[in-house]
């Protein structure tokens, strides 16, 4: 009955690789983003999709790749990881381009060594 | 963009306590939101309060739009209380959320 799940909970990885982590809300809602949570909780936004359009693209590194299959999933598919990275990645929905309420998956932390 | 500021960053409580948290807003905004982070870090939306008063138990909101302010209202806290409170907006024709520092609250036993 989850309403927006992310995949993995954890990512412990080290610098170099490449990850990926997932999102999927069943809310019916048609947009979807990824904020980054830094080690002081300031939250920002990266991206956001739009009926698998993208629509908001923040000043990220490009190493950061969004894709959308469709508009109950947003994955994120970071390359040559840094320790910079390191942070807790949200996954969110909303109804409509402008985010009236915004209902947010669990985070996933990530942990680049 | 819009510039979000809270206050204050960090606060103690005593079960029981109330307390008003704010949030001030380097420009006009017509969508504000108030999230409440717990300490196993799920982010839940709290309010929608672009202006007006709005009540949802012990807490409340209450945004004042022409001088760009919100607050949040905690009575009676608990300690279930405790974590982050964020508020966030969105200026005039704009689509993305800009979040503020939090308020970190500690409700204390």
């Amino acid at each position: 009955d989850t309403a927006v799940s992310q995949t993995p909970k954890y990512l412990v990885t080290q610098m170099g690789n490449d990850k990926s982590i997932k999102c999927e809300q069943n809310l019916g809602h048609d947009t979807m983003y990824w904020y980054k949570q830094d080690s002081k909780k300031f939250l920002k936004i990266m991206f956001s999709y739009n009926n698998k359009e993208l629509i908001i693209n923040e000043t990220v590194p490009n190493r950061f790749s969004p894709k959308s299959p469709d508009k109950a999933h947003l994955n994120l598919h970071i390359n040559s990881l840094e320790l910079g990275d390191s942070a807790v990645y949200f996954c969110a929905s909303s109804r409509g381009t402008v985010p009236y309420e915004q209902y947010f998956g669990p985070g996933t932390r990530l942990t680049v060594t | 963009g819009i510039q979000v500021e809270q206050s204050p960053p960090d606060l103690i409580l005593q079960e029981g306590a109330n307390s008003t948290l704010r949030c001030n807003f380097s420009d006009s905004v017509n969508n504000l939101q108030w999230f409440h982070q717990n300490p196993w870090g799920q982010l839940i939306n709290l309010f929608y309060i672009p202006s007006g008063t709005k009540q949802n138990g012990r807490l409340s909101a209450t945004t004042v739009a022409t001088e760009r302010y919100s607050l949040l209202y905690i009575s009676s806290s608990q300690t279930t209380d405790s974590g982050v409170y964020f508020c966030a907006g969105i200026k005039a024709a704009g689509n993305k959320l800009t979040f503020g520092g939090g308020t970190r609250v500690l409700v204390k036993p």
